[in-house]
């Protein structure tokens, strides 16, 4: 079982909309919880930290159950340069990465 | 303004060389990581270092080596290149104790073993 498991998508959305999707992690004793947003096959870089409390930053909500070993991530009102593979990754340490979730933005 | 840097960008070998990837990175991170990134498996950690003389394995280190001589510098060796080897590799720093938290990722350097 991969220790970070995501669903690949493509989540195929209209500008404007709103997707979220989760991924779910095997290791009860992770420690911290991140997005990181990849373009391309280009280098991923950090989208936003994932607090039990739950976290916004701007159009982006971050969520944490660690009962349930899952970490969502929404985002409100799409834009085209949302489209990009999300990666959830999961510190145990050291990081460990998801396969990615694909979002395509459609005018 | 301080950045993570990866050579070759592109490099094609043959079965059986030895190749040697370089990652420079002048943040003053102590921890830097290597990554391959191949289709359906995401980022899969290779090897990492937590400062100057340490070096740990990661969950896909057979094949590859890496040595840590210096703050700024870890170079990734791969002994007798495989066709397995062919792949995105990903160097990346990051300063915390721990190295759990932002990664900063270099370019990737892609690699194809004939």
């Amino acid at each position: 079982r991969k220790e970070v498991e995501q669903d690949p998508g493509p989540f195929n959305v209209p500008e404007g909309a709103t997707v979220a999707f989760n991924c779910t992690y095997s290791n009860s004793a992770s420690q911290s919880f991140f997005w990181y947003r990849q373009d391309c096959r280009k280098e991923p870089k950090l989208l936003m930290s994932v607090y039990s409390s739950g976290n916004e930053d701007g159009r982006f909500t971050a969520q944490l159950n660690r009962a349930s070993q899952y970490i969502s991530l929404l985002i409100r009102d799409s834009k085209l340069s949302d489209s990009a593979t999300y990666l959830c990754v999961v510190n145990r340490p050291p990081l460990s990465f998801g396969a990615g979730t694909t979002v395509t933005v459609r005018a | 303004d301080a950045e993570i840097t990866q050579s070759p960008r592109h490099k094609i070998t043959e079965t059986g060389r030895q190749v040697t990837l370089a990652c420079h990175q002048t943040w003053n991170h102590n921890n830097m990581f290597w990554y391959r990134q191949d289709l359906g498996h995401g980022l899969r950690l290779i090897h990492y270092s937590y400062g100057v003389q340490d070096t740990n394995k990661g969950e896909v280190s057979d094949g590859y080596s890496v040595s840590r001589s210096n703050t700024e510098d870890l170079p990734l060796t791969l002994e007798s290149a495989a066709s397995s080897q062919t792949s995105v590799y990903f160097c990346a720093s990051s300063a915390e104790v721990g190295g759990g938290e932002t990664q900063y990722f270099g370019p990737g350097t892609r690699l194809l073993v004939l």
